[in-house]
């Protein structure tokens, strides 16, 4: 069965203080793993799409790497903006294109 | 481009009762999705269709839940009865049709916060 896990649940950073967040998944043939923002009473914002091993993608202070079994999503020197709650999704290849979601990392950025 | 469109935003109901929830995707997506997402987990698929036709409704429970897209278009998704464990936010989102990765990427609307007492 299809299963997304990331890590940590939350994390606190200072301002400035450069992190990553881990999605750990298991899947049968990956077409694409995704990373959405969500900010508190919003829906998911897409920010990254990755389809193979060894792909990065860089927005602002964001970059999203993928390896065969995780993806990291680093941020450097990040802003008090840049707090949300970080999703990581996984589209299994020839599927309908359903999202399989982790249960997301919730980042507080203090100034 | 008008994002995806979702209503009501809030929603209070006792147990039992019936609701329901609308959304309208983003013009020229034929695709679309509906999401349950309780509080502190990742968003769960329920039901997607491809134009009007249901192509995935496998984790939907189906004693209660139902969902239409009638012409193709916008889309209402109905509980009934409503339980305490249905307490979530409904997600909708959609995506474009046709060939190539961008078909991929799915828009989401702002959700339903939903609270059953």
């Amino acid at each position: 069965e299809d299963q997304v896990t990331q890590s940590p649940e939350a994390l606190r950073l200072q301002e400035g203080e450069s992190s990553s967040l881990n999605c750990s998944y298991t899947v049968s043939g990956l077409r694409g793993l995704f990373w959405y923002r969500q900010d508190p009473g919003k829906g998911p914002e897409f920010l990254f799409t990755l389809y193979s091993a060894g792909e990065e993608k860089e927005k602002e202070r964001l970059k999203a790497t993928l390896t065969k079994k995780e993806s990291f999503l680093h941020i450097t020197a990040p802003k008090p903006e840049d707090s949300a709650t970080y999703l990581c999704a996984v589209q299994e290849a020839g599927n309908t294109g359903k999202l399989i979601f982790g249960q997301g990392t919730t980042l507080q950025v203090k100034p | 481009e008008a994002g995806v469109a979702q209503s009501p935003r809030y929603k209070i109901i006792e147990k039992r009762q019936s609701v329901a929830f609308w959304c309208n995707p983003i013009s020229g997506h034929a695709t679309l999705y509906w999401y349950q997402q309780i509080l502190g987990q990742g968003p769960k698929l329920l039901i997607q269709f491809q134009n009007n036709g249901v192509v995935d409704d496998s984790q939907l429970p189906k004693d209660r839940f139902s969902a239409e897209r009638l012409k193709g278009v916008d889309s209402t998704l109905k509980i009934q009865p409503a339980k305490l464990e249905d307490s979530a936010v409904y997600l909708c989102a959609s995506s474009k049709t046709g060939q190539g990765r961008l078909k991929d990427i799915q828009y989401f609307g702002a959700g339903t916060r939903l609270s059953v007492l």
